[in-house]
This record gives C-alpha cells, sequence and structure tokens, in this order.
C-alpha cells in the first residue's frame, strides 16, 4: 500500500519562529490533508491540498504531486500551534481508505 | 456547520460493561468513520459507512460493534472490551467515498475511553 513519511518526527521552537513540516507518499494521491491535532486530542482540518498552494493566515502549504511531497508552513509560531501535524492521503483507487502519517510533534516554547 | 459531535467525551468501563459511543453530524456528509487512537500514534481506521451501509471493516474484533442508524448518527456499541482497548475514539464523516475533495473529512472531539 501506500506508504506516508512525515519530517522531522519532533520539532521544539520558540514562540515567533518559522517552521516547515513535511509530508512525504509512495504513489499519486487523489486527495491530501493536513490536521492539527490539539493536546486534547481534536483533529482539525488544516488543508486539502492534493496540489498546488493554499494560505489560511499563518499558514500555507504546497503540494507538489509529481514529486510526491507536501509542505506545511507556519510562520511566527505561537504556543496555540503546539501538537501533533498529521498528513493523510487517499489514492483515489476506490479502496476508501485515507492513509495518515505518523505526525511530527510540535511544542511551542513561550 | 463543520462540526461533528461526539458523546460522551470520557468513559470508564470495566470488562464485563455494554457501553455505547454516538457520532452526529449534520453537514449532509453520506461517510462516516470510527478511528482508533493510542497515544503518541496515528488514528487507524476501524470501520467506514457509506449511506448507511458498512463499507469496511478493517479486521476489527466483534467486541466493538458498529451501527449507523441513519445518515446523521453513528453508533459504536462496546461489550466485554480488555484493558488494550482503552484508547482515543474518533468519529470523522465525509461528503462520500468517490475519492478527492469528497472524502475530506471532518472529526469528531473524540471520546476517551479507559477499561478497568
Amino acid at each position: 500500500g501506500i506508504q506516508v513519511e512525515q519530517s522531522p518526527p519532533d520539532l521544539i521552537l520558540q514562540e515567533g519562529a518559522n517552521s516547515t513540516l513535511r509530508c512525504n507518499f509512495s504513489d499519486s494521491v487523489n486527495n491530501l490533508q493536513w490536521f492539527h491535532q490539539n493536546p486534547w486530542g481534536q483533529l482539525i482540518n488544516l488543508f486539502y491540498i492534493p496540489s498546488g498552494t493554499k494560505q489560511n493566515g499563518r499558514l500555507s502549504a504546497t503540494t507538489v504531486a509529481t514529486e510526491r511531497y507536501s509542505l506545511l508552513y507556519i510562520s511566527s509560531s505561537q504556543t496555540t500551534d503546539s501538537g501533533v501535524y498529521f498528513c493523510a492521503v487517499e489514492r483515489g483507487l476506490g479502496d476508501d481508505k485515507i492513509i495518515f502519517g505518523k505526525g511530527t510533534r510540535l511544542h511551542i516554547l513561550p | 456547520d463543520t462540526e461533528v459531535t461526539q458523546t460522551p467525551k470520557h468513559l470508564v468501563m470495566g470488562m464485563t460493561n455494554k457501553k455505547s459511543l454516538k457520532c452526529e453530524q449534520h453537514m449532509g456528509h453520506r461517510a462516516m468513520y470510527w478511528y482508533k487512537q493510542k497515544a503518541k500514534k496515528p488514528p487507524e481506521l476501524m470501520f467506514v459507512y457509506s449511506y448507511e451501509k458498512l463499507s469496511i471493516n478493517e479486521s476489527v474484533p466483534s467486541r466493538f460493534s458498529p451501527e449507523c442508524p441513519n445518515s446523521s448518527l453513528l453508533n459504536l456499541h462496546l461489550h466485554a472490551l480488555q484493558p488494550e482497548d482503552s484508547a482515543l475514539y474518533l468519529c470523522a464523516s465525509s461528503l462520500g467515498l468517490a475519492g478527492g475533495a469528497q472524502q475530506t473529512q471532518y472529526f469528531g472531539p473524540g471520546t476517551r475511553l479507559l477499561v478497568l
């Protein structure tokens, strides 16, 4: 099946810093989502981005489908950005499953 | 409204108890999902319902029994669970299962289950 690898696994930053999270996937995808899981467990949908670039406030994401990777940029980090960021992909071959990467655990220090 | 609600938020149960988890969405989505998430791991898919019919069962033990009474509601009935079943149980929904944007998933806040 499709493999999804996220890097780095852990990241500790000072408040105000910028960061780039990466998601590599092993096959072409029909759907790619970025999620933020806050410390209380809520998974928040950040972007649906199978290709191209999107921005939402301090967050932006770029997916280069031909090279099978996606990047999530967080600028001017805040402590509320702490949590785990998951990339999840779906191949669109009718197998109905979204595959999650193992996540990047981000800790923003005040 | 992009909200998926789950009740209860927390649940403690003994190995002989029977309990149910509930999930509800009013976004008109026709696909609903149950996931199990252990600490420091990604969510693991358990079941998928499409148009109220079970579409995927990821070889989940029979002590977990899903039910989709209508397109807005999804239940997970629990019976004779083991301590290793303690986890965060997440419900999600999407427009459908046709792939692409249709499968953009929206998650509920989860139920934290502890089995003693």
